[in-house]
C-alpha cells in the first residue's frame, strides 16, 4: 500500500537553483495538496488541486508553481530558489468529499542554502 | 486571514493523566474541526473530526467543539508514553482545504 509518494525525500539546493518536488497517489483520490511546515509554524497550504485539471493557490503561493499531471501526480516546481523556501515539504491528497481526511507523503526536506 | 491558535507547550504529564489540548480559531462560520497527530520525523494523521457542538469520544480521545467560543479541545484519557507526540488542531476552509494551528507537542513520562 504506497498511498502518497513523495520524491525526492533530502534536497539540497543553492539560491537561485530550481527544482521540482514530485507527488503521486494511488488511492483514486480527487483532491491534492501541497504544504510546507516551518517550525512554529504549523502546516500553510502552498497550493491544491479540487480535481484533475484544476489548481488554485493556498495561503503562501509566492515562490511556486504546481502542475497536476494527471489524477495520481501534483508537482510542486521551484523556478528560482530562496533561503526562505528551506521546509519540509508534504503532498497530501483526499477523495474530495470534505472529510477533512488527508493522506500524506512522508514529507520532502529541502534546505536552500 | 482564518487563523487557528494552538499552545506550542510541552504538555507534560505522567503516564495514565488525561491530557487536554486546546485550540481557538477565528473564523465565526468555520463548520468543521478536526485533529491530526504528527510524530517527530513522520508525517501528520487523522485522530478525530467533530462537526456539532458537545462532545465526540472514540476510545481514549474526546474532541470538545464550543463554536460560540471558537473553542475546540481535545482530551487524551490514561495517557501513555505512545502518546507522546504533536497534536495539531485543523479547521476546514472547503475543499478539504485545511487550516492549521502550529501544533501542541505532548509528552507522556512514565
Amino acid at each position: 500500500n504506497a498511498g502518497v509518494t513523495q520524491t525526492p525525500k533530502f534536497q539540497v539546493l543553492k539560491t537561485g537553483q530550481s527544482m521540482t518536488l514530485q507527488c503521486a497517489q494511488d488511492m483514486n483520490h480527487n483532491s491534492m495538496y501541497w504544504y510546507r511546515q516551518d517550525p512554529g509554524m504549523g502546516l500553510r497550504l502552498i497550493y491544491y488541486s479540487a480535481s484533475e485539471g484544476t489548481t488554485d493557490k493556498g495561503e503562501v503561493p509566492n515562490g511556486y508553481n504546481v502542475s497536476r499531471l494527471n489524477k495520481r501526480e501534483f508537482s510542486l516546481r521551484l523556478e528560482s530558489a530562496a533561503p526562505s523556501q528551506t521546509s519540509v515539504y508534504f503532498c497530501a491528497s483526499s477523495s474530495g468529499r470534505d472529510t477533512g481526511e488527508l493522506f500524506f507523503g512522508e514529507g520532502s526536506r529541502l534546505t536552500v542554502l | 486571514q482564518k487563523e487557528v491558535e494552538q499552545n506550542s507547550g510541552p504538555l507534560s504529564v505522567p503516564e495514565g493523566a488525561i491530557a487536554s489540548l486546546n485550540c481557538t480559531y477565528s473564523d465565526r462560520g468555520s463548520q468543521s474541526f478536526f485533529w491530526y497527530r504528527q510524530y517527530s520525523g513522520k508525517s501528520p494523521e487523522l485522530i478525530m473530526s467533530i462537526y456539532s457542538n458537545g462532545d465526540k469520544e472514540d476510545g481514549r480521545f474526546t474532541a470538545q467543539l464550543n463554536k460560540a467560543s471558537q473553542y475546540v479541545s481535545l482530551l487524551i484519557r490514561d495517557s501513555q508514553p505512545s502518546d507522546s507526540a504533536t497534536y495539531l488542531c485543523a479547521v476546514s476552509g472547503g475543499y478539504n482545504k485545511l487550516i492549521f494551528g502550529a501544533g501542541t507537542r505532548l509528552a507522556v513520562h512514565p
